[in-house]
């Protein structure tokens, strides 16, 4: 068993939905939680970082911690067909390495 | 603009030959990364380096080795020990915070 599974999707909706993205973890110890955007070609640009359990806000990207399930959420609101990429969940027991979901491609119907 | 650059874009190695990937940052950061990406895959760690002259094998360190003689500069280089070396190969920094800074990348291709 992987210690972050992430499904490979694709995830295919139309403009204006609301997706959500998630991440299941094994390892109790990881406290840093974050969420990383990559499109075609290019590197990893983060989106999100959040630490211990909660929510975090960004404009149209919200961030949700389970620790208690160990379970990661990405919620996208108003999507656009500009969000269409792959998003890649990481996290960290603070150790300087980060483990990597295997990234899920979402693309946005307009 | 402080960042991470990669070059070259796309390189291509011939058979039993050793290639250099290079990555620069000027993030003033202490921690480097090299990892790879094969289609559709997430990423898997080859090195990584917390401090200068001092660097720790990843998962998948076979066939590849690295330098750190300079906080800004972490070259990797892909021998012709390394059999499948076809990849996307993204560097990242990372300072206080676990947070990683990715560059470009690089398209390696075997000819």
């Amino acid at each position: 068993q992987k210690e972050v599974e992430q499904d490979p999707g694709p995830l295919s909706v139309p403009e204006g939905a609301i997706v959500s993205l998630n991440c299941t973890y094994s390892n109790s110890a990881f406290q840093y939680f974050m969420w990383y955007r990559q499109y075609s070609r290019k590197g990893p640009e983060l989106l999100m970082y959040t630490y211990s359990s909660g929510n975090k806000e960004d404009g149209r990207f919200t961030a949700q911690v389970d620790k208690s399930s160990k379970y990661i959420s990405l919620f996208i609101r108003d999507s656009q067909p500009s969000d269409s990429a792959t998003y890649l969940c990481a996290m960290s027991d603070s150790n300087y390495q980060l483990i990597w979901g295997a990234g899920t491609k979402l693309i946005i119907k307009p | 603009d402080g960042g991470i650059t990669q070059s070259p874009k796309y390189l291509f190695r011939k058979e039993g030959q050793n290639v250099t990937l290079s990555c620069e940052q000027n993030l003033n950061h202490d921690a480097m990364y090299w990892y790879r990406q094969d289609p559709g895959q997430g990423l898997r760690l080859i090195y990584y380096s917390q401090i200068v002259n001092d660097f720790q094998k990843g998962d998948i360190a076979e066939g590849y080795s690295v330098s750190r003689e300079k906080k800004e500069s972490f070259p990797l280089t892909v021998t012709s020990a390394q059999k499948n070396p076809t990849a996307f190969y993204l560097c990242a920094s990372s300072g206080l915070q676990e947070t990683q800074y990715f560059g470009p990348g690089t398209r390696l291709l075997v000819l």
